[in-house]
């Protein structure tokens, strides 16, 4: 099973709200990703869990708070966002994100298509 | 940190012609490079990916080159069909310096095959 699954599919959120994505994947992996995509452009990495530890924090504003409560779980925490927030975001995960030595492909969940207004 | 650059940014070809797809990478640390093909509204999918211990691999009407002295790699697309269609990313792993590897990606190429 290669499979990233996410939830919700889409969501639609006010400035004032608080919301949560989830992902989650079986593949035993030992990283797991988030990604904000905007239309026509390459994801863009936001946070790196290695081993269920934030590794990365790509300078992401604090209204984007990230969780890990288990090697299969990753959850992204959003509050006061801005409608500039508005995009896919994509988790991901990979066997382990700290050996150069593998390949550690990346694999994609479907994604989230947040719309804040 | 790593920079990857990628042409064409759109690229149109018959059905049946070949594609070629173009990126270059700044880190001559950088040691594994995927492939992701998006079709709309979906998540990226790899296609094939290559590590810099080998100069060529493919997958059936995908093959990937890699030029470590140059810092350049290459899908080859050949006897294109419509199916094909989608914006495909290049991607470079590199070490983040913060005890964990990550892919800096390129701006993509949207490819459109015509029937």
């Amino acid at each position: 099973d290669t499979e990233v699954t996410q939830t919700p599919k889409h969501l639609v959120m006010g400035m004032t709200n608080k919301k949560s994505l989830k992902c989650e994947q079986h593949m035993g992996h030992r990283a797991m990703y988030w990604y904000k995509q905007k239309a026509k452009k390459p994801p863009e990495l936001m946070f790196v869990y290695s081993y269920e530890k934030l590794s990365i924090n790509e300078s992401v504003p604090s209204r984007f708070s990230p969780e890990c409560p288990n090697s299969s779980l990753l959850n992204l925490h959003l509050h006061a966002l801005q409608p500039e927030d508005s995009a896919l975001y994509l988790c991901a995960s990979s066997q382990d994100g700290t050996s150069g030595r593998r390949t550690d492909t990346q694999y994609f969940g479907p994604g989230t298509r947040l719309t804040v207004l | 940190g790593e920079n990857v650059e990628q042409h064409p940014s759109t690229l149109s070809v018959q059905e049946g012609d070949s594609a070629v797809i173009k990126c270059t990478y700044s880190d001559s640390a950088s040691n594994y490079f995927p492939w992701y093909k998006q079709e709309l509204g979906k998540r990226p999918q790899l296609i094939i990916d290559i590590r810099s211990n080998v100069g060529e691999k493919k997958d059936q009407r995908i093959a990937v080159t890699l030029n470590k002295t140059a810092k350049h790699f290459s899908l080859h697309i050949t006897e294109t069909q419509p199916e094909d269609s989608a914006v495909y990313f290049c991607a470079a792993r590199t070490h983040s310096g913060a005890g964990s590897y990550q892919l800096t990606f390129g701006k993509g190429t949207k490819l459109s095959v015509i029937p």
